[in-house]
């Protein structure tokens, strides 16, 4: 089956902690994206790639960092350094600039 | 700055009843989509709208889209229980692989 998968589904840490959110798909597509979605919220754009080995920073782009060593792959690092981490991210992928599919999301929360 | 809002916020309506919901945006974009979310879920796409004029149908839903206006409605013909949900739409900045998306209509459809 092609899709979006992110893991783990709930992540539970103490502050000061960086921690990584895992996304892979299989869909073939070049461009990937994080999004943060707070309570109630709108999704906000974090960090976005168009094609392996190049990423952009989205509109809260602060506190996290990405990579894209692989087609299929777009981690997620949340660092210390981000002040309200707690939030359901989202990672979806698409190709060109169409459609976008989502995975399930990871519930963060930080203590 | 480009900017979505959708209105209303938020939908309280009874089964059988018909409703629109509006999505405004502020600057130049050929492309809209529109997404459903269930609580505690991710987004799964519901309409691609690609031109001016496009109207796209799927069951109880058709969705318009006025590139002119900068307007897309998204209607909802004799809801059922089963159509409660947050509905965004999307509107990707001209040139980019960006989405910015509506604050969300949270939409409930009593029995």
């Amino acid at each position: 089956d092609g899709g979006i998968t992110q893991s783990p589904k709930y992540l539970f840490r103490k502050e000061g902690q960086n921690v990584t959110l895992s996304c892979e798909q299989n869909l073939n597509h070049d461009a990937m994206y994080w999004y943060r979605q707070d309570p109630g919220q709108g999704l906000r754009l974090i960090y976005y790639s168009q094609i392996v080995n190049d990423f952009q920073k989205g509109d809260i782009a602060e506190g996290y960092s990405v990579s894209r060593e692989k087609k299929e792959s777009f981690p997620l690092t949340v660092t210390s350094a981000q002040k309200n981490p707690t939030a359901f991210y989202l990672c979806a992928s698409g190709q060109s600039s169409y459609e976008q599919y989502f995975g399930p999301g990871t519930r963060l929360t930080v203590t | 700055e480009l900017k979505v809002e959708q209105n209303p916020l938020f939908l309280s309506m009874q089964e059988g009843k018909n409703y629109t919901i509006y999505c405004n945006y502020s600057t130049t974009s050929d492309r809209l989509y529109w997404y459903r979310q269930d609580p505690g879920k991710s987004l799964e796409s519901l309409f691609v709208l690609l031109s001016n004029g496009a109207v796209k149908q799927e069951g109880r839903l058709m969705a318009s889209l006025d590139t002119k206006a900068r307007l897309s409605t998204l209607h909802i013909t004799a809801a059922v229980h089963d159509l409660s949900a947050t509905y965004f739409c999307a509107v990707d900045r001209a040139g980019t692989y960006k989405y910015i998306f509506g604050t969300g209509t949270r939409l409930k459809v009593l029995a």
